[in-house]
């Protein structure tokens, strides 16, 4: 079926180090590629999205390019800060309609 | 806009006992779900409701019953409360179709001993 693997964490990185967090996903078809970020007691809200191959999503000085050949979506950051800390979810909508499917999310913590 | 609320923020129930988690959405979305949250198993879809009228099942729907009341509001019901049921659960609305992005409520963590 449709799924999403990303990298465990948790992930710790010092200030200004740079960030990548793995996502792949399964090739059925070519479905919308999202990253979420969830911090501590909150919702799940988005970062960043493509819709199609090759597009790169950006936010907040993050950002992801859509893999075809590589069925992935990694999401990297030049230098991290420690507001960066939080877990995240890489997200692919099934196929059709059927709704956003989840990776299992990777905790980041950044440490001044 | 509050986008998407949910009631109770906390609840803690014993096994058993039954209760409803409600939730309600203000962007006119066609699409609702519930997800539950638990820790290293990220989030699972329980059911949804793609528009108006019609729910399906996800990925882990037993113990769970849901009522899309009208287009605004979704309500997750647990019959007889399980300690497997003691979670963090998130509703979310979107349009309907791929490269809609879901808005996610702030989530009921729910206790049941």
């Amino acid at each position: 079926g449709d799924s999403v693997t990303q990298m465990e964490g948790p992930v710790t990185l010092s200030e200004e180090a740079f960030l990548t967090i793995n996502c792949t996903y399964t090739a059925t078809g070519y479905p919308s590629l999202f990253w979420y970020v969830q911090y501590p007691g909150e919702g799940l809200q988005l970062l960043l999205k493509a819709t199609k191959a090759d597009d790169k999503g950006s936010n907040k000085g993050f950002e992801a390019t859509y893999r075809k050949e590589t069925t992935s979506f990694h999401l990297e950051k030049g230098s991290v800060q420690v507001s960066d800390s939080a877990v995240y979810f890489c997200a692919r909508f099934g196929r059709g309609n059927t709704p956003l499917v989840f990776g299992k999310g990777t905790r980041l913590s950044v440490i001044a | 806009n509050a986008g998407v609320t949910q009631t109770p923020k906390f609840q803690v129930l014993k096994t058993g006992q039954s209760m409803t988690l409600q939730c309600a959405q203000d962007m006119n979305h066609n699409s609702m779900y519930w997800y539950r949250q638990d820790p290293g198993m990220g989030l699972r879809l329980i059911y949804y409701s793609a528009s108006e009228g019609t729910t399906d099942k996800g990925e882990v729907p037993n113990g769970y019953n849901v009522s899309r009341l009208n287009k605004r509001e979704f309500s997750l019901r647990l019959e007889s409360a399980a300690p497997s049921q003691t979670s963090v659960y998130f509703c979310a609305s979107s349009e309907m179709g791929q490269g809609y992005e879901q808005y996610f409520g702030p989530g009921t963590r729910l206790t049941v001993t």
